[in-house]
């Protein structure tokens, strides 16, 4: 079963305007979320995380916003530009089992028309 | 700084065939991690080595065995290639623990005919 769901493959967005990504988890353990970049043929890159003490971190045009009560978090890009073109994955760390680590959503791709 | 390194960039194998992904990383992190990417599954952990000397399954393991060769290396191994193992790989390794902010290698492109 998904622990953190990308349900939108893919987001289109005209240059200027403001991209939303979003992601949803299931398990209420879960207490810090990051969003990595990725570009074709290369590996994904850190964007900007949160704290589940936060509801909202701002890096220049990037903010996530967290809503814990209805375990859903979203980028937001403002404003939009070309260079943003990428797959955005949300990813959460899972503390306890086996797994350890990282679990990430499927990804959404992001594609911003000039 | 090369960050994470991975060699090789390609490959194409044959059903049965072994190899080994080979991960370098320059930035003295303790822990290194081994992740496959699927199209449409995103990134799914195989292997990960929390400090040097240590290494655990991940999500994926069956078919994949790990070596924590020193600090810095982290090798993947394929003992018998299958066509469920083409795939892209990736390398990444982080400060400490098992959470927080990773660093991503570009990945290894594998073919299994």
């Amino acid at each position: 079963d998904q622990q953190v769901k990308q349900n939108s493959p893919s987001l289109s967005v005209q240059e200027g305007r403001i991209s939303i990504l979003n992601c949803d988890y299931t398990n209420s353990m879960f207490d810090y979320f990051l969003w990595y970049k990725k570009y074709p043929a290369e590996g994904p890159t850190f964007l900007i995380s949160i704290s589940s003490i936060k509801d909202k971190n701002e890096d220049g045009r990037f903010t996530v916003f967290l809503n814990k009560s209805a375990k859903h978090l979203s980028l937001h890009i403002v404003p939009s530009q070309p260079g943003d073109s990428a797959v955005y994955f949300c990813a959460a760390p899972n503390y306890g089992g086996s797994q350890g680590n990282l679990i990430f959503g499927k990804g959404t791709k992001l594609s911003v028309k000039p | 700084n090369a960050g994470v390194t991975q060699t090789p960039k390609f490959q194409v194998l044959k059903t049965g065939q072994s190899m080994t992904l080979q991960c370098a990383q320059d930035m003295n992190h303790n822990s290194m991690y081994w992740y496959r990417q699927d199209p449409g599954m995103g990134l799914r952990l195989i292997y990960y080595s929390a400090s040097e000397g240590t290494t655990d399954k991940g999500e994926v393991p069956n078919g994949y065995n790990v070596s924590r060769l020193n600090k810095r290396e982290f090798s993947l191994r394929l003992e018998s290639a299958a066509p469920s193992q083409t795939s892209v790989y990736f390398c990444a390794s982080s400060e400490g623990g098992l959470a927080g902010e990773q660093f991503f290698g570009p990945g290894t492109r594998l073919t299994v005919l």
